[in-house]
């Protein structure tokens, strides 16, 4: 069954902490993406990677950190530094970097609430 | 700078009736135009894109976009409800070799 997968579903993380939400895709898709979803204001994109070992910040970066070891996996750590980490992160994944006709492909999201 | 605008918050319609969720768009040259509709707690999913060709796109579910350039919109619709199309819909844009652009969505409520 292919797809993204996103754990956990839900995560609390009291005020200080660094937490890392996992992504992993089966899809062989180069790209992947974070995004950070809020009440009316749709996605706002943190981080992208269109290859392994290289990725690039998005609009919303400060505060967030990324790996891309692997091409099946790009953890989003929230680090202490993000001054508002409560929302709903969404993991998208597409095929062929550079083919900006692409649809994305999402994970079901992860539900942050800080303490 | 790109942006996309979805003018309604909230669209009611009744079951059997047909749908129109509105997008506008605001770009430099030629983008690649998409429709994702997302359920509650879950991921978005992808309905249908424009990328070049016929201004009329059909995709998932029924739901087709009318691109219109002149306009700048690409509008989806449907022509008869169901109340399983109650969800969130956003429009994306994107041009070529460029980030994508989502707008802020727009809820379908239908009513039975």
């Amino acid at each position: 069954d292919g797809g993204i997968t996103q754990s956990p579903k839900y995560l609390f993380r009291k005020e200080g902490q660094n937490v890392t939400l996992s992504c992993e895709q089966n899809l062989n898709h180069d790209a992947m993406y974070w995004y950070r979803q809020d009440p009316g204001q749709g996605l706002r994109l943190i981080y992208y990677s269109q290859i392994v070992n290289d990725f690039q910040k998005g609009d919303i970066a400060e505060g967030y950190s990324v790996s891309r070891e692997k091409k099946e996996s790009f953890p989003l750590t929230v680090t202490s530094a993000q001054k508002n980490p409560t929302a709903f992160y969404l993991c998208a994944s597409s095929p062929i970097a550079g083919s900006s006709y692409n649809e994305q492909f999402f994970g079901p999201g992860t539900r942050l609430t800080v303490l | 700078a790109q942006s996309v605008a979805q003018p309604e918050d909230q669209v009611n319609v009744a079951e059997g009736n047909p749908l129109t969720v509105k997008c506008t768009y605001s770009v430099s040259g030629n983008p690649y135009l998409f429709w994702y509709v997302q359920y509650p707690n879950r991921g978005l999913q992808f309905l249908l894109k424009y990328i070049t060709g016929d201004n009329l796109v059909k995709g998932s579910y029924g739901f087709e976009a009318e691109f219109n350039k002149s306009q700048t919109s690409f509008h989806l619709k449907k022509p008869s409800a169901l109340v399983s199309d109650s969800a969130l819909y956003f429009c994306a844009v994107r041009p070529r070799d460029q980030k994508v652009t989502f707008g802020t969505g727009t809820k379908l409520q239908v009513i039975p």
